[in-house]
């Protein structure tokens, strides 16, 4: 099973729909990011948790909610999706208290917004 | 703000032929680490190799290089005699040790097709 689990792995959903993204991971990492993948603008940070209580905004957040149900649970909402959120998105992880360890992907999301 | 560009967005090879993927960032830091992934048509990203700011020896690894030169801003990536499973998306990354969130940012990525 993979480390960093993300549902579902595609989906297909009309303009103004609500839709949640979920991620789960089994390797107890404090930190947890949401990233989107564009076609030529590499990997760009949505939201991003340092634990349970704490929740910050990156790059590009407008149009999107997170929701960090426990340690190892972070999901991504889209209140009313909009076309121009059809993209790849990715969860990610990775651990406190080491310097700067790799972050560890889930597989990806493809979410095509009609 | 920290930048990281990857100037080469397509690059083909023939098969067994040496590729060099460029990798160039910007930081204010004198902290900072540098990664390497590569994501395969499958779509999942890999990670290939972390570097941190005060380490400059080259690394290898198999088929794979690094080259990490601070006086050019420049972590490039060789891989000698590379093969059609080496085809991919490539991607640089960087992260500053001030930054409270240690993300990664990324550059856009470079498609490497190899050829038989």
């Amino acid at each position: 099973d993979a480390d960093v689990t993300q549902t579902p792995r595609n989906r297909i959903t009309k303009t103004g729909k609500r839709i949640m993204l979920e991620c789960s991971q089994t390797k107890g990492h404090d930190r947890m990011y949401w990233y989107r993948q564009d076609p030529g603008l590499g990997l760009r940070l949505i939201y991003y948790s340092f634990d349970v209580k704490d929740i910050n905004k990156g790059e590009i957040s407008d149009g999107y909610s997170v929701s960090r149900q426990a340690q190892a649970k972070f999901s991504l909402s889209l209140e009313s999706a909009i076309p121009n959120q059809t993209a790849l998105y990715f969860c990610a992880t990775s651990a406190v208290g080491q310097l700067n360890t790799e972050a560890f992907f889930g597989q990806g999301t493809r979410l095509t917004v009609v | 703000a920290q930048k990281v560009t990857q100037a080469q967005t397509e690059i083909s090879v023939v098969e067994k032929e040496d590729v060099t993927l460029d990798c160039v960032y910007e930081t204010r830091d004198t902290t900072y680490y540098l990664f390497w992934y590569k994501q395969p048509p499958s779509g999942e990203l890999v990670f290939l190799i972390r570097r941190n700011s005060f380490d400059e020896q080259n690394e290898i690894s198999g088929r794979y290089s690094w080259n990490f030169q601070k006086s050019t801003s420049s972590f490039n990536f060789t891989i000698t005699a590379s093969q059609v499973v080496d085809s991919a998306v490539y991607f640089c990354a960087l992260s500053e040790s001030s930054g409270s969130a240690r993300q990664l940012t990324f550059g856009s990525g470079t498609q490497l097709t190899v050829l038989p």
